[in-house]
Formats: structure tokens, sequence, C-alpha cells
């Protein structure tokens, strides 16, 4: 499967306890996103980065969360201290950085906090 | 700061119907826009992606256009299938002289197709 890939599919956890979530863009793509879905939203920016370099972070991403692409390869996303808004759907989705900058989703992680 | 607006929230027709689905956005200096299809609990798959310079795309029974000068975009979906039913959400990115290519999306519209 060359698509994006996520990692877990779905995560409950206790509050205050910290979480850590994985994708895998498409091998070629140098351009990497997280986004947040709530329900019956749209997906919301929450930072991203080209290569190994986070260029921008939403408003949305607290301190309580971290973000990371190591080698400009797969990233993680860590929430610390995880809060019951934490509870959303986490998108992650790669592109080319040029050109026909078409972004592709990976499946997502749906994380519950209770 | 762009907004993407989708109405209505929610669509019902029955099958075979060809049917449109609206999309407006309040900037009109965009890079491109992207049609997704978002099934229950799954994530977005990419419909079609029209570039700023482009006025239409299609792909088998979608057709999307877009005007930038009046911000809107269709997606058109002819004879309308049961299996089509899901959300549709658009979605524009900024110029690309800006730094990234991050997508502002509309809430999308939930489409349920009548067997």
């Amino acid at each position: 499967d060359t698509g994006v890939s996520q990692d877990p599919r779905h995560k409950i956890t206790k509050r205050g306890q910290n979480v850590t979530f994985r994708c895998d863009p498409i091998s070629e793509h140098n351009r990497l996103y997280w986004y947040r879905q709530t329900l019956g939203q749209g997906p919301e920016f929450l930072t991203y980065f080209q290569n190994e370099a986070q260029l921008e972070k939403s408003r949305l991403l607290s301190d309580r969360f971290s973000a990371e692409r190591p080698k400009g390869s797969f990233s993680t996303l860590e929430i610390q201290r995880t809060e019951q808004g934490d509870s959303a759907m986490y998108l992650c989705a790669s592109s080319l950085a040029a050109g026909r900058t078409e972004a592709f989703f990976g499946q997502g992680t749906r994380l519950t906090v209770v | 700061k762009q907004e993407v607006t989708q109405i209505p929230a929610a669509l019902s027709v029955p099958e075979g119907e060809n049917l449109v689905l609206n999309c407006s956005f309040t900037d009109s200096a965009i890079y491109n826009l992207q049609w997704f299809r978002q099934d229950p609990g799954k994530g977005l798959t990419s419909l079609l992606l029209i570039q700023s310079s482009q006025r239409e795309q299609t792909s088998g029974r979608l057709n999307a256009s877009l005007d930038k000068s009046s911000g809107r975009s269709t997606l058109y979906i002819a004879a309308s299938q049961p299996g089509d039913s899901a959300t549709y959400l658009c979605a524009v990115t900024p110029p690309q002289r800006r730094a990234n290519s991050k997508l502002t999306f509309g809430k999308g519209i939930t489409l349920s197709v009548r067997p």
C-alpha cells in the first residue's frame, strides 16, 4: 500500500494520560500535514512540515501538543495530559511542495478521552 | 481569513438523479481547490483537484468546476448511486506565493442516495 498510513486507528485513553500517533506519508511527498476533525465539522489545520522542518503551527496547537518529523520521513503527534476536549479524529496528509500539490489523507486516528 | 461554506449540510436524493453540490469561498486568491469524499469514521479520499488556472476537472461520473472570480465551485455527480452516499468536502489552498499549501475546509455536505 503506497498511500498515507496512520497508526493506531483508534485510541481510548484516560484524561491526563499522554498519547502519541504516527503517520507515514507517501514516500516521495516532502510536505506532511496534521489536521483535527470533530463531529460535523471539516478538518482544521494543526501543523505542517516540509521535509524535517516544522514550518507552521496553528493556534489550535496548544503547548500540550508536539509534532516531529525526524529525517523528513514519518511524523509523530504527541498530546500530553489529554483532556476530554482533545477527543477528535486526527488526520494526516501529505503532498508535494510544488506543482500538483494534491493532498492525500490517511484513514485517521480516532481519539477518545474518557 | 479564508472561509469555505457548503450549503445545504445534508441532501437526500433518489437513485439515478443527477445532482450538484455547491462550495463557496470568501477569498478568491487561491492556488487550488480540492473535493474530497469521507465515509463515516474514515479518512478523506481525494476526488478531484482543480488548479487555479483551470475551469473544470472530470473523473468518471464526477465533474468539478471552478469560478475563482465569484468564489464558487460545484461538484456534479451524474446518475447517482447508493454507493455515492457519503460526506463531500471542498477545500482551498492559499496562493503559491505563501509558504504552505494548508487546506481550509468547508463543513461538508452529507449525501444520501436512496435506492
